[in-house]
C-alpha cells in the first residue's frame, strides 16, 4: 500500500516557524483535496486543516496550510512546547479507492 | 454531544477471527459514511475500510481486502468490522471516524473530524 511520504522529523525553537511537507501522485493529492492532523501522544487524532488549507473552529491562525500539485505543506508559526506531537497528511486516492495518511511528522519544539 | 465510541478489542490468536464495534450517539448515524483506520504500536495511521450512509457501498486497504468486512446497522446506530485471519500485523489501536464537519468542503473520504477513543486488537500467540 503506497504512502504519502513525510519527513519522519521536523524540529524548532518556542516561537519560531516550521513547515511539514507532504509528498504524492497525480492519483491521490493531484486529485483531491489534503487534510492534515495532530496526534498527542496516547491520543487519537485531531483535525488541524481540511481542503488543503482550511482550519476548522477552534484551530489556531497559527496553523496554515497549502497544496500544489502532488505535494502539500503544513506551516505552523508561533511554535509552543504544546505543540510537540506527530502530524499526519490524509488524502483518498483514486486509484486504490482508499484514503492514505502520510507516514507521519515528528515535531520537536526545542 | 457527537461521540464514537469502540468496543470488541483483545487479544486473540492468529488465524482467529474478532469483531469490532463503534457505537454513535449525537448525531444522525445513518446519515454520514463511516470508516475504520487503526494504527500499529509506534506507527503511522493506516486507513482500513469505508462504508457508505445507506451501507451499500464499502472501501477496503489491500492489506485487509478479503479478510476483513465492514457494516453497519443504522437501526442501532452501530459501525462493525468483522475481522478473520487474522495475522501479526494486524496488531493496532482501531479508531472508527468520519466526516461531520458541516462546510460544502468537507468531502467524505478526505475529512476526518470525528474520532473515536480507539480500542486494542493483539494478535499473538
Amino acid at each position: 500500500q503506497s504512502v504519502l511520504t513525510q519527513p519522519p522529523s521536523v524540529s524548532a525553537a518556542p516561537g519560531q516557524k516550521v513547515t511539514i511537507s507532504c509528498s504524492g501522485s497525480s492519483s491521490n493529492i493531484g486529485s483531491n483535496s489534503v487534510s492534515w492532523y495532530q496526534q498527542l501522544p496516547g491520543t487519537a487524532p485531531k483535525l488541524l486543516i481540511y481542503d488543503n488549507d482550511k482550519r476548522p473552529s477552534g484551530i489556531p491562525g497559527r496553523f496554515s496550510a497549502s497544496q500544489s500539485g502532488t505535494s502539500a505543506t503544513l506551516g505552523i508559526t508561533g511554535l509552543q512546547t504544546g505543540d510537540e506531537a506527530d502530524y499526519y497528511c490524509g488524502t483518498w486516492d483514486n486509484s486504490l479507492s482508499a484514503a492514505l495518511f502520510g507516514g507521519g511528522t515528528k515535531l520537536t519544539v526545542l | 454531544e457527537v461521540q464514537l465510541v469502540e468496543s470488541g478489542g483483545g487479544l486473540v490468536q492468529p488465524g482467529g477471527s474478532l469483531r469490532l464495534s463503534c457505537s454513535a450517539t449525537g448525531f444522525t448515524f445513518s446519515s454520514f459514511a463511516m470508516h475504520w483506520v487503526r494504527q500499529a504500536p509506534g506507527k503511522r495511521l493506516e486507513y482500513v475500510s469505508g462504508i457508505k450512509s445507506s451501507g451499500g457501498v464499502t472501501y477496503y486497504a489491500d492489506s485487509v481486502k478479503g479478510r476483513f468486512t465492514i457494516s453497519r446497522d443504522n437501526s442501532k446506530n452501530t459501525l462493525y468490522l468483522q475481522m478473520s485471519s487474522l495475522r501479526a500485523e494486524d496488531t493496532a489501536v482501531y479508531y472508527c471516524t468520519f466526516s461531520y464537519c458541516s462546510s460544502a468542503s468537507c468531502n467524505w473520504k478526505t475529512v476526518f473530524d470525528i474520532w473515536g477513543q480507539g480500542t486494542m486488537v493483539t494478535v499473538s500467540a
